[in-house]
């Protein structure tokens, strides 16, 4: 069975700042992608970024980088140069790409506060 | 605009009272999915539809029931709402083999009294 770890349950940046943001997984899956996701206090979930378990590169997005441990089964979001609007719940979630369905599995999320 | 649809926004509920949530999405998507967001839970699978024509359950599916009604919609009925079934519902859809991630709704707001 798939599971996702996410032991951050809160983290404090100041803006400007760099924060990463951890998360482990399990999986007997070979072919898996990990995600990233934004919850803003509005309520709407946002995609941020994806690491395909076969690319040999962290994945980027502008702000957003993902530094993919496979070894560890890590897959850890870093933000760089904070704003307050980054405040906001971030998820990380994983499936396994090519079965029918895909389920998509959640970790519990970390609630990122960024100060000015 | 494209997307995922979902209505009601909010809901309240007496307990044993039904309901049905109401997706539909407009991307062509063949996978649609149901969750539910508790505080400190992150979000969990309710039900899902890999394909038009099937249903499966995912990781918290007992007081629930779905219809997969079309490719294009999805909904989700609380056959006697229970207070344990207050949260907050997620509709979202996917392309099989999707690497973008799905398309998440803007939820529904449910409480049951």
């Amino acid at each position: 069975a798939q599971k996702i770890t996410q032991t951050q349950p809160g983290m404090f940046v100041q803006e400007k700042e760099a924060v990463t943001l951890d998360c482990t997984y399990d999986t007997s899956d070979q072919s898996y992608g990990l995600f990233w996701y934004k919850q803003p206090s509005s309520g709407e979930m946002i995609f941020l970024i994806y690491q395909g378990s076969y690319d040999e590169q962290n994945a980027t997005e502008g702000r957003y980088s993902l530094n993919f441990q496979k070894a560890r089964k890590s897959a850890n979001l870093v933000i760089s140069a904070s704003q307050l609007g980054d405040s906001a719940m971030y998820f990380c979630a994983m499936r396994d790409l090519y079965n029918q369905g895909g389920k998509l599995i959640f970790g519990q999320g970390t609630e990122l506060s960024v100060k000015p | 605009n494209a997307g995922v649809t979902q209505t009601p926004k909010f809901q309240v509920l007496k307990t044993g009272q039904s309901m049905t949530l109401q997706c539909a999405q407009d991307m062509n998507h063949n996978s649609m999915y149901w969750y539910r967001q508790d505080p400190g839970m992150g979000l969990r699978l309710i039900y899902y539809s890999a394909s038009e024509g099937t249903t499966d359950k995912g990781e918290v599916p007992n007081g629930y029931n779905v219809s997969r009604l079309n490719k294009r919609e999805f909904s989700l009925r609380l056959e006697s709402a229970a207070p344990s079934q207050t949260s907050v519902y997620f509709c979202a859809s996917s392309a099989t083999g999707e690497t973008g991630g799905y398309t998440f709704g803007s939820g529904t707001r449910l409480t049951v009294v």
